[in-house]
C-alpha cells in the first residue's frame, strides 16, 4: 500500500476563493506530479516535480500553481477559482526513472460554483 | 514523442465471461516500461503491473495476465472469469526510461471503462 495522502477528498466552493489542495507522501519519492481528470476520461499531467525546490509545468495548461520546499509535501494552489477548474486532482509520487510507477493518492474532487 | 492508444472506449461482460483490454503504443526509447492501473468508481488509481521493454515474458497473477508483444507495440490484459467487482477504468501508460536528472514522466492511454453485469 502506498502512503501517499490527498486533502480534502471533496470540496465545493464558490468562485473567486483561492484553494490550496494538499498532497503528501511518506515514502522519501524525488519525483511528484498533480494530474488533473475529468470523471471517466483519461488524466492530464498539470505539474511535476523532479525534488526540492524543482517545479516543471506539465503537457496540459493550467492556471495553478505547485511548490516543493520539503520532499514530502507537494501543495498545489488556485489563487482564484472559477467553474472552469471543476475536476478531479490526482496527486503522485514516484522513485527512480521511468522504471518506478507512479503511486496515486485518493485525488480531490473540486466543484467550484 | 511517447503515445498510448486504447481503442475500447467501453466494454460491457457478463460475470464470469474472460474479457481482454487493448493497448497500443508508440515510442523512439529502446528502454520504456509499460503499466496499467485501475480507476474504481471511488476515483483513486490502483497501480497494477509494470513491464519493462527488455522482458517480454507474459505474466499472470490470480484472474490477470498480461500480453506483451514488442513486434506489434502491444501490451494487452485479459481478466479471466470476471466479477462484478473488476467493473472500473483501465488505463495504460508508457514511461520512457529518461535521465537521472530530469526523470521520466507517464503518458496514459484515454482509458476502458469495464462493466461487468451479474
Amino acid at each position: 500500500e502506498a502512503d501517499i495522502y490527498q486533502t480534502p477528498r471533496y470540496l465545493v466552493i464558490g468562485t473567486g476563493k483561492k484553494i490550496t489542495l494538499e498532497c503528501s507522501q511518506t515514502m522519501g519519492h524525488d519525483k511528484m506530479y498533480w494530474y488533473q481528470q475529468d470523471p471517466g476520461m483519461e488524466l492530464h499531467l498539470i505539474h511535476y516535480s523532479y525534488g526540492v525546490n524543482s517545479t516543471e509545468k506539465g503537457d496540459l495548461s493550467s492556471e495553478s500553481t505547485v511548490s516543493r520546499i520539503r520532499t514530502e509535501h507537494f501543495p498545489l494552489t488556485l489563487e482564484s477559482a472559477r467553474p472552469s477548474h471543476t475536476s478531479q486532482y490526482l496527486c503522485a509520487s514516484s522513485e527512480g526513472l521511468g522504471r518506478g510507477p507512479q503511486h496515486f493518492g485518493d485525488g480531490t474532487r473540486l466543484s467550484i460554483l | 514523442a511517447q503515445k498510448v492508444t486504447q481503442a475500447q472506449t467501453e466494454i460491457s461482460v457478463v460475470e464470469k465471461e474472460d474479457v481482454t483490454l487493448d493497448c497500443v503504443y508508440e515510442t523512439r526509447d529502446t528502454t520504456y516500461y509499460l503499466f496499467w492501473y485501475k480507476q474504481p468508481p471511488s476515483g483513486e488509481l490502483v497501480f497494477l503491473i509494470r513491464r519493462n521493454s527488455f522482458d517480454e515474458q507474459n505474466e499472470i497473477s490470480g484472474r490477470y495476465s498480461w500480453n506483451f508483444q514488442k513486434s506489434t507495440s502491444s501490451f494487452n490484459f485479459t481478466i479471466t472469469a470476471s466479477q462484478v467487482v473488476d467493473s472500473a477504468v483501465y488505463f495504460c501508460a508508457l514511461s520512457e526510461a529518461g535521465q537521472e536528472t530530469s526523470g521520466s514522466r507517464l503518458t496514459f492511454g484515454e482509458g476502458t471503462q469495464l462493466t461487468v453485469n451479474p
